[in-house]
């Protein structure tokens, strides 16, 4: 099956710094890859996703980035601010088995 | 706005006690899942359900099983409750295909005792 591993576990930021967060996956026929953003005692909530047939997708502050071939994809948030504070989780897959496996996850801290 | 509401937000329980954790979706979504929450762990995927009466595994099923008898309706079954099962609970939905979102709801957090 799916295996999607995470790193890192945490990460401190400056306000106004960017944030990356990485992720590989292990599934070549994964094809859906969406990212999720958790804020305390709250539920995951779908901030961007990309498709394998796109490289790069972009919204606002936040960008995704998938390279099919080393079999890993990218968060890039930049002009972090204090909201931007949350657990981040990545995901993969779309496949024909219909399940996403989902990363440990990143507790991003943005220090004002 | 999808909606995915879970029947309780704490619920706390006694080991060999059989636990009952709803979830309710009004967007008509033929796909519903189960997963738990543990730190550092992400979300692993109890079972899932692709249409009324279908279940399939997912990648910690062991004591616990499903019910979807309504498209709405998906229920988890903890038949045999043990600490070990102490954990974040979280239901989703999603229409259609494996690249669509889910949409998760709230989250049962639920401790046994």
């Amino acid at each position: 099956g799916e295996n999607v591993e995470q790193h890192p576990s945490t990460l401190s930021v400056q306000e106004g710094d960017s944030a990356v967060i990485k992720c590989t996956y292990s599934d070549s026929a994964s094809n859906y890859f969406p990212w999720y953003k958790q804020e305390l005692g709250k539920r995951p909530q779908l901030i961007i996703d990309i498709r394998s047939n796109v490289g790069e997708k972009k919204d606002q502050r936040i960008a995704v980035t998938l390279n099919k071939t080393a079999k890993h994809f990218s968060l890039h948030i930049t002009e972090t601010q204090p909201e931007d504070s949350a657990v981040y989780f990545c995901a993969a897959g779309g496949n024909a088995g219909n399940m996403l496996t989902f990363g440990g996850g990143t507790r991003l801290m943005v220090k004002p | 706005d999808v909606k995915v509401t879970q029947s309780s937000r704490y619920l706390v329980k006694r080991t060999g006690e059989k636990v009952f954790l709803e979830c309710v979706q009004d967007m008509d979504h033929e796909n519903m899942f189960w997963y738990r929450q543990d730190p550092g762990l992400g979300l692993r995927l109890i079972y899932f359900s692709y249409d009324v009466k279908m279940k399939e595994k997912g990648d910690i099923p062991e004591g616990y099983s499903v019910s979807r008898e309504k498209k709405e309706r998906f229920s988890l079954i903890l038949e045999s409750a043990s600490t070990n099962q102490t954990s974040m609970y979280l239901c989703a939905s999603r229409l259609g295909q494996g690249t669509q979102p889910q949409h998760f709801g709230d989250g049962t957090r639920l401790s046994i005792l």
